[in-house]
């Protein structure tokens, strides 16, 4: 069970839109629809911003949207906000009881 | 409101064992769906999921760790508690609690988490 990859890092310009991929494998992301978002501020716990690839939680703006396409998952960010600024991490439920996490990706604002 | 507090030794021996508790508010272990999982992070290193116990006492355990980690519950007091062997200086990280609801597959809120540091 190998930790979900997502890029390093991203960034965007106030307005834009920007894109996280998280990619994992058969057994967990290709499998089952069941990958959710976190986003973390510095000293925070992490929030949940999506759930079950691509529903919002309540009180979650819908600036936040996910898909997925095979083994990987995508969380696009619209509108970017200087609040955006934070680190996303993805999470897949890969069977029998069993999670995996992803690498964590630093959303930077210009 | 849910709130976990994650609490246990903030320095452990290389060979020790590991015991840290969750004490939850606000939801109960007894309800259908419910669960409590234990993930980890290294300084400067990704997330790690270590184990999960649900409320009919359904466990799971990260493959790599399996043999190391020991999840319960005890609903009378609402606390959870992991266990880890055999601990090396790999395993410092901080260590924290999530709750899972029964309404989706996913966790809905997060402890603060608690440093550990494995250092004889």
């Amino acid at each position: 069970q190998s930790a979900l990859t997502q890029p390093a890092s991203v960034s965007g310009s106030p307005g834009q839109s920007i894109t996280i991929t998280c990619t994992g494998s058969s057994s967990d992301v290709g499998t089952y629809g069941l990958v959710s978002w976190y986003q973390q501020h510095p000293g925070k716990a992490p929030k949940l911003i999506i759930y079950e690839v691509n529903k919002w939680p309540s009180g979650v703006s819908n600036r936040f949207s996910g898909s997925k396409s095979g083994n990987t998952a995508s969380l696009t960010i619209s509108g970017l906000q200087a609040e955006d600024e934070a680190d996303y991490i993805c999470c897949s439920y890969a069977g029998s009881r069993t999670y995996v996490f992803g690498s964590g990706t630093k959303v930077t604002v210009l | 409101q849910i709130t976990l507090k994650e609490s246990g030794p903030t320095l452990v021996k290389p060979t020790q064992t590991l015991t840290l508790t969750c004490a939850f508010s606000g939801f109960s272990l007894t309800t259908g769906g419910v669960g409590v999982a234990w993930i980890r992070q290294p300084p400067g290193k990704a997330l790690e999921w270590l184990a999960v116990i649900y409320w009919n006492d359904d466990k799971g355990y990260s493959p790599s760790l399996k043999s190391r980690l020991t999840i319960s519950m005890d609903t009378s007091k609402n606390q959870v508690v992991l266990t880890m062997t055999n601990m090396d200086p790999v395993d410092t990280a901080t260590y924290s609690c999530l709750y899972r609801g029964n309404t989706r597959e996913a966790f809905d809120i997060w402890g603060q988490g608690t440093m550990v540091t494995v250092s004889s």
